[in-house]
């Protein structure tokens, strides 16, 4: 049974840092994209950022890009989104996802949301 | 960027119902789409994918069509069970966009 399992949210000031973690189980995690998607309080869903399969190609939404790092540890089969510089529209549920295929293509599995509140 | 854009933001509708939401691109996706349905507090689910594919577990009564510019989520009788938001997803080019949902309540 394929499980993704979001952790590391919480409460941070502006500015602060914090380290999500997406652990995944049940398929060969090694052989998939992966993505976070976050959704602000009562609004819609927003892609954040997606990592190919080896780690080695990253993409991120302009609204994150330069304060956000994706990454992933295909031996421990997790994934990261290390997230600085954190602002107030930077709070929301934030999900991993799992890629169809090696390539971006719809998800077929999400972890179940960590929250993650910005604010002082 | 890519522009997603769902019609109705919201519908009512009763059980038995059919139901459609259409999803427009700024441009050509081929069939580069996916359908989410998400119920309050809880992570989207995969409906359907390469904007016509149903998603293995997910119930006939939901199917979806198109290409291009235009796409189309039909719920052909609708069940207690369906009222949730649903969205749309491009993943023809990055960054990946969703529509801004449509929301299915109970008449």
């Amino acid at each position: 049974e394929v499980q993704l399992v979001d952790s590391g949210g919480g409460l941070v000031q502006p500015g602060g840092s914090l380290r999500l973690s997406c652990a995944a189980s049940g398929f060969t995690f090694s052989s998939y994209a992966m993505s976070w998607v976050r959704q602000a309080p009562g609004k819609g869903l927003e892609w954040v950022s997606c990592i190919s399969d080896s780690g080695g190609t990253t993409y991120y939404a302009d609204s994150v890009k330069g304060r956000f790092t994706i990454s992933r540890d295909n031996s421990k089969n997790t994934l990261y989104l290390q997230m600085n510089s954190l602002r107030a529209e930077d709070t929301a549920v934030y999900y991993c996802a799992k890629h169809r295929g090696s390539s971006a293509t719809s998800y077929d599995y999400w972890g179940q949301g960590i929250l993650v509140a910005v604010s002082s | 960027d890519i522009q997603m854009t769902q019609s109705p933001s919201s519908v009512s509708a009763s059980v038995g119902d059919r139901v459609t939401i259409t999803c427009r691109a700024s441009q050509g996706i081929s069939n580069w789409l996916a359908w989410y349905q998400q119920k309050p507090g809880k992570a989207p689910k995969v409906l359907i994918y390469a904007a016509s594919s149903l998603q293995s577990g997910v119930p006939s009564r939901f199917s979806g069509s198109g290409s291009g510019t235009d796409f189309t989520l039909t719920i052909s009788s609708l069940q207690p069970a369906d009222f949730a938001t649903y969205y749309c997803q491009q993943t023809y080019s990055f960054p990946l966009t969703f529509g801004g949902g449509t929301k299915v309540e109970i008449k």
